[in-house]
């Protein structure tokens, strides 16, 4: 079946450097969704970015994924870690006709 | 658009109590999903929806768990002779579909219920 893998665990980053925070995916399908959820402390996870064509870029609030078919994989970018960035970060994959499955989660601390 | 709407926020049961929770998914959305997050294991699926009808319930708990969607207003997830292990947070989603002929099936959160039991 379908399943996501992501970075596991804790990633912590000084504030001011760039993220990168890896998904790869595995399905039989030939055209996935896949997506990147943010969840706040506190918070309920909401949609960051969602893509379903190769090689494109998706931009939203200053980060950034590709989905690479080649590689199975939609790593979620950003150029400059902000504080406000420190959250978990869900992968989500999707197919035609299923539901998403959500990938581990990534806990990202930004620190000064 | 109130967004999905959970109710109670918090519970708390004792040891072999029911509890039951409850959704109310954004209006129109076609799909309901029910979820389990602790720290340990992240988020779960449990359950999903779709037009009411139960589609697949892979992630349940089979003994203690069920989940009913009586009408396109709500669904309630209910757990029976509640452990300290069922102990999380259960949060319900609903989206517009559920990866069908459109494929953005962006899901939409509620604040979830903290499910305590002692």
């Amino acid at each position: 079946g379908d399943s996501v893998t992501q970075t596991e665990g804790l990633v912590t980053l000084t504030e001011g450097l760039p993220v990168m925070l890896n998904c790869t995916y595995q399905t039989i399908y030939s055209n996935p969704f896949l997506f990147w959820y943010v969840q706040h402390l506190n918070e309920s996870p909401r949609l960051l970015l969602k893509s379903f064509t190769d090689n494109k870029r998706t931009e939203h609030q200053g980060f950034h994924a590709t989905l690479h078919k080649s590689s199975s994989s939609f790593h979620l970018q950003k150029s400059s870690a902000q504080l406000s960035d420190s959250a978990l970060y869900y992968c989500a994959l999707t197919n035609s006709g299923t539901y998403q499955r959500f990938g581990t989660g990534t806990k990202l601390q930004v620190v000064p | 658009n109130a967004g999905v709407i959970q109710t109670p926020r918090h519970k708390v049961t004792g040891k072999g109590q029911e509890a039951t929770l409850w959704c109310e998914p954004i209006s129109g959305h076609s799909a309901v999903f029910w979820y389990r997050q602790t720290i340990v294991q992240g988020l779960e699926f449990l359950t999903y929806f779709r037009n009411q009808a139960p589609i697949d319930d892979s992630g349940m708990p089979k003994e203690r768990f069920s989940a009913q969607m009586p009408n396109q207003s709500h669904s309630t997830l209910k757990i029976q002779s509640t452990q300290p292990q069922d102990s999380a947070v259960y949060l319900c989603a609903s989206s517009l579909d559920d990866g069908g002929a459109q494929g953005y099936a962006e899901q939409f959160f509620g604040p979830g219920t903290r499910l305590t039991v002692l």
